[in-house]
């Protein structure tokens, strides 16, 4: 089955700057990664997620972008403001039926 | 519309009492999944189905039971409850047409 590993575990950036989460997936035929943000007791929601027929997808202070070939995919916060400060996810599948994820990057925004 | 809802919100059980935790959508979609999330590994898939009256083993089954008897509930259960099982259970619904999993808000269950 699919694999998908996530890194950092917990990653810390001064409001204003960049933050990028990084996640490696293993089965070849996915084609589906979706990033869901969770804050605090919350439950998951979607952010962005991006199809494997595109490279790179932007939604205002978000942008995911993913290398087939290498496998990986990444998220790209810019501008991170303290609402920023969640634990974010990556996921990914074959079609749409079933999703593996990441063990989660606790984001941490510093004022 | 209430989205995807999950009862109880929280429960505690004893070492071998049994439960089944609900989980109800009002938005007509035909999958849905049973997650477990345990601090450092993330959300793990249980079980889960693609309509009614059908389900399927996720990555970690054992020690589970579900059932799919109406389209928009998917019951979780629990026979003999271990400290294992002590986590936070998310269900989620697909939609299809807009490609996205919308999750319910949890049940945290601790098992002593």
């Amino acid at each position: 089955g699919e694999n998908v590993e996530q890194h950092p575990s917990t990653l810390s950036v001064q409001e204003g700057d960049s933050a990028v989460i990084k996640c490696t997936y293993s089965d070849s035929a996915s084609n589906y990664f979706p990033w869901y943000k969770q804050e605090l007791g919350k439950r998951p929601q979607l952010i962005i997620d991006i199809r494997s027929n595109v490279g790179e997808k932007k939604d205002q202070r978000i942008a995911v972008t993913l290398n087939k070939t290498a496998k990986h995919f990444s998220l790209h916060i810019t501008e991170t403001q303290p609402e920023d400060s969640a634990v974010y996810f990556c996921a990914a599948s074959r079609g749409n039926e079933k999703l593996t994820f990441g063990t989660g990057t606790r984001l941490t925004i510093i004022p | 519309n209430a989205g995807v809802t999950q009862t109880p919100k929280f429960r505690v059980l004893k070492t071998g009492q049994s439960m089944t935790l609900l989980c109800a959508q009002d938005m007509n979609h035909e999958y849905m999944y049973w997650y477990r999330q345990d601090p450092g590994m993330g959300l793990r898939l249980i079980h889960y189905s693609v309509g009614e009256g059908t389900t399927a083993k996720g990555e970690v089954p054992d020690g589970y039971n579900v059932s799919r008897l109406k389209k928009q509930n998917f019951l979780l259960g629990l026979e003999s409850a271990a400290p294992s099982q002590t986590s936070v259970y998310f269900c989620a619904s697909w939609a299809s047409e807009v490609n996205e999993q919308f999750f319910g808000p949890g049940t945290r269950l601790t098992v002593l």
